[in-house]
């Protein structure tokens, strides 16, 4: 199993830009989350899903839209991009609820 | 919302030096996660602990729920052990929502 993957690894976004970052996972997981982390931060959730069709928002959702049309994929999309968005994004997923969260790799978006 | 705190903020040891990291939380949990922040960025699990002990090599956890903490100790160190240790507790709403710690930052000198 890869578990949770994401792309980019990296990302140079200019204000206003849009982009999506991917997340996949082969676990068969039904949860799955968006979490940001700002520098000397923990993790803050953005949104997560609890299966194909069904999302909804965490604590810092503002200029983020999610959607989850199959278990494996949850993407993330920014629409213009602001300098507050530049942090690392790191994808998590869990069978269910108040199991053991798996992270990818995460992706590190600068915003200038 | 669920409270996590964590203490020491910073470490500093020498390699074979043993370590506890200690997790308070303000609720009753369900489970407790404990993650390594490797200096790549990456979040390794390392221990799945609503209560008891596990081991896991050299490192091992204790979760106390009913006293609402947690600990994870560190045994002979070594440089590969540098890093940021959270730990992350799951709130009820939210989908369990993991809420972090501020981590406590480990540097492991030669």
């Amino acid at each position: 199993n890869a578990g949770v993957t994401q792309t980019p690894k990296f990302r140079i976004l200019k204000i206003g830009q849009s982009m999506t970052l991917q997340c996949t996972q082969d676990m068969n997981h039904n949860y799955m989350y968006w979490y940001r982390q700002d520098p000397g931060m923990g993790l803050k959730l953005i949104y997560y899903s609890v299966g194909a069709g069904i999302t909804d928002k965490g604590e810092v959702p503002n200029g983020y839209n999610v959607s989850r049309s199959t278990t494996e994929d949850f993407p993330l999309r920014l629409e213009l991009a602001a300098p507050s968005q530049t942090s690392v994004y790191f994808c998590a997923s869990s069978y269910y609820q108040r199991y053991e969260q798996y992270f990818g790799p995460g992706t590190r978006l600068t915003v200038t | 919302g669920i409270q996590v705190e964590q203490s020491p903020p910073d470490l500093i040891l020498q390699e074979g030096a043993n370590s506890t990291l200690r997790c308070n939380f303000s609720d009753s949990v369900n489970n407790l996660q404990w993650f390594h922040q490797n200096p790549w960025g990456q979040l390794i699990n390392l221990f799945y602990i609503p209560s008891g002990t596990k081991q896991n090599g050299r490192l091992s956890a204790t979760t106390v729920a009913t006293e609402r903490y947690s600990l994870l100790y560190i045994s002979s160190s070594q440089t590969t052990d540098s890093g940021v240790y959270f730990c992350a507790a799951p709130e009820e709403t939210s989908g369990s929502r993991l809420t972090f710690g501020e981590g406590t930052q480990l540097t492991v000198n030669p």
